[in-house]
């Protein structure tokens, strides 16, 4: 298995600020990367993706990717109760369908 | 985006069945669909990969014997777990990918050998 590092958590934010999840990868091979949510006892569903270096904005969710750091990380503003969830990152390599997943992320948006 | 039908939900088995698996994705066709394994509290690990009308590829570690994948058609593949222990209770999960970059997940099984 590829390795992909999270810091499992908690990480714990108030209603309204700013989460930010982090991701580091070892393959300098990976091409692909994403960020999925996963709620307890459910499959994971896609949140992000990003490809090249920089940021990708998607509503609320900021993608940021630096290649030669390899480091991937997810930012959500404004958060809210429901984004309480585990973050999945995810990389693939030059085929894209083959994921490799981190350990992820538990967030807890607190009311 | 693209759906993945994975079925049955959950099942409960008892030690030394065999339990079936059916990953199907609903509108499009895969030649490539991925099995995962999810521990409690821990991350997707990718068991296989299922290739249409060829063999499976088993990631290290993995048996084949264990974990038999068919894949019978562009649109479905099987995971039969083969002689099941307790030890093989866990959350199976299925992937697919249209062809583009993004993959969509099976609605996971929950298995518990008892």
């Amino acid at each position: 298995q590829k390795e992909v590092e999270q810091n499992s958590g908690p990480l714990s934010v108030p209603e309204g600020a700013i989460a930010s999840l982090n991701c580091t990868y070892s393959d300098r091979g990976s091409q692909s990367f994403f960020w999925y949510r996963q709620y307890s006892g459910k499959s994971p569903e896609l949140i992000m993706s990003i490809y090249s270096n920089g940021d990708k904005e998607d509503g609320r969710f900021t993608a940021q990717l630096n290649k030669a750091s390899q480091y991937v990380s997810l930012l959500i503003r404004d958060s809210q109760p429901s984004d309480s969830a585990t973050y999945l990152c995810a990389v693939s390599l030059y085929n894209f369908n083959k994921f490799y997943f981190g350990s992820g992320t538990k967030l807890n948006v607190k009311p | 985006g693209a759906v993945v039908s994975q079925h049955p939900s959950r099942v409960i088995c008892k030690s030394g069945t065999s339990v079936k698996i059916e990953c199907r994705s609903l509108d499009f066709q895969a030649t490539t669909m991925f099995w995962y394994r999810q521990f409690p509290k821990k991350s997707l690990m990718l068991m296989a990969t299922s290739n249409e009308g060829s063999k499976a590829t088993y990631e290290q570690g993995v048996e084949k014997d264990k974990f038999l994948i068919n894949h019978a058609s562009l649109t479905l593949s099987t995971l039969t777990v083969t002689s099941a222990h307790p030890e093989d209770s866990s959350f199976y999960i299925c992937s697919a990918s249209p062809g583009v970059t993004e993959a969509f997940f099976g609605q996971g099984t929950r298995l518990t050998v008892v």
